[in-house]
């Protein structure tokens, strides 16, 4: 166990639909990375938060948007659904210090 | 900015016989360099990493790997597989100055056999 929850583990929606997927970093960690794996594109990082503050940004489409609440836990929003949306979301996260990132378990998104 | 390639993207492997899953890596920056594990239905696993020191680092459940900067590679090893292997592996570096974000390969998906 990583330390790094993820809800849902789960989700099936439809095209055109709006998902939040949430993520509670380890304890005490700053930073929170999301990530998205999908057969095509592998394994490609989203964006980083730390502390609250948006810190570095990826391959995130413009209907993608991401927060980090006070309590560090982050949510990552897709919008406007496609059928090519579909993939595994994960979510990382570290400390400071820390020379890697602990991951969750992702969030298995469906669009149908 | 980083690239990682994984040249192989399946390997086949009998029980009990060695491994070797590849791993090279281009950066204009120096690096730090990780292999993670993904069982099926499940998150990524770190198996090991190299930040600096000994070209020849250990990690869990018997891998290691090796880092050669002239070849620009970090090689994934395990000297006898076994059926629990059986996983995708992925590569990735990421900059030293930075945070801890992460640049994949796009895995290696070992299956042992009996």
């Amino acid at each position: 166990d990583s330390g790094v929850t993820q809800t849902p583990k789960h989700l099936i929606t439809a095209t055109g639909q709006r998902v939040t997927l949430r993520c509670s970093p380890r304890s005490g960690d700053l930073s929170v990375y999301w990530y998205q794996q999908s057969l095509d594109q592998g394994l490609q990082f989203l964006i980083q938060y730390y502390n609250g503050e948006e810190r570095a940004k990826g391959n995130i489409l413009e209907r993608f948007s991401a927060q980090q609440f006070p309590d560090l836990h982050s949510e990552l929003n897709l919008s406007s659904l496609e059928l090519g949306d579909s993939a595994l979301y994960f979510c990382a996260s570290s400390g400071t210090g820390n020379t890697e990132a602990f991951f969750g378990q992702g969030t298995r998104l469906t669009v149908v | 900015a980083q690239s990682v390639t994984q040249l192989d993207s399946q390997v086949p492997v009998f029980e009990e016989a060695p491994v070797e899953l590849r791993c090279n890596y281009s950066s204009s920056v120096s690096v730090y360099l990780f292999w993670y594990v993904q069982y099926p239905n499940q998150g990524l696993q770190l198996l090991l990493k190299y930040l600096s020191g000994s070209t020849l680092v250990k990690g869990i459940n018997g891998f290691e790997a090796e880092f050669n900067k002239s070849q620009t590679s970090f090689h994934l090893r395990k000297p006898s597989v076994h059926i629990s292997d059986t996983a995708e592996y992925f590569c990735a570096v990421r900059s030293r100055g930075g945070g801890n974000k992460l640049t994949f390969g796009t895995g290696t998906q070992l299956k042992v056999e009996l």
